[in-house]
């Protein structure tokens, strides 16, 4: 099974305030990686897909990094508000996947306070 | 809409008895995934199907059972024989073996007492 490592496991963080988490993957057969934010009661939503070493991927506030060949990628937000509130998962996905299975890690809470 | 429904949000039932999860999509995809949650836990595969009339076993598929008789529907069983059948059930799919990003439902939250 292949192990995705995410940190911290949570963060609380004033509003305002500038923040990132890390998740580890292992880099040999690499094909893809993926964040995903996750709202209480709602559904995971894809944040990025990323697929080549040094992709970097923005939205809005949001932006991610990538370094396939050292098996990490980073996620940032820029200025905190209180509806970043989620969790953020990120996925790895293998080149020799059947089904393009996901293996996640186990998230990283954040809260943002107002 | 195009998009994922699971029923119901929350579901009770007694240890011992068998209990089916639905999932439909309508965004025409060929692939089909069941995972769960654990408090603590990422999300760990239970099945997925890549096409009609198939489907594979995921790292946790002891004590579960699918089908895919229809391209939209891909139910999953709880079976009596799953030890810790308490949990949050998410299913997913995506366009194929070609596209590689998963759409979500809701989930549904069993619990199983």
């Amino acid at each position: 099974i292949l192990n995705v490592e995410q940190s911290p496991q949570s963060l609380h963080v004033q509003e305002g305030d500038s923040t990132n988490f890390t998740c580890s993957f292992p880099s040999s057969n690499f094909y893809a990686l993926h964040w995903y934010r996750w709202e209480t009661a709602k559904s995971p939503e894809a944040l990025f897909v990323m697929t080549l070493n040094g992709d970097e991927k923005k939205k809005g506030r949001i932006s991610a990094t990538l370094n396939t060949k050292e098996g990490y990628s980073y996620l940032y937000i820029k200025g905190s508000q209180p509806e970043d509130s989620a969790t953020y998962l990120c996925a790895s996905t293998l080149i020799d996947n059947a089904g393009n299975m996901l293996t996640f890690g186990g998230g990283t809470r954040l809260m943002v306070k107002p | 809409d195009g998009g994922i429904t699971q029923s119901p949000k929350y579901l009770f039932r007694k240890e011992g008895q068998n209990v089916t999860l639905s999932c439909e999509q309508n965004l025409n995809h060929d692939a089909m995934y069941w995972y769960r949650q654990d408090p603590g836990q990422g999300l760990r595969l239970i099945y997925y199907s890549q096409i009609v009339n198939d489907f594979q076993k995921g790292d946790i598929a002891e004590g579960y059972s699918v089908s895919r008789e229809k391209k939209e529907s891909f139910p999953l069983t709880v079976t009596s024989a799953q030890k810790n059948p308490t949990a949050f059930y998410l299913c997913a799919s995506s366009a194929g073996v070609s596209s590689y990003e998963q759409y979500f439902g809701p989930g549904t939250r069993l619990t199983v007492t």
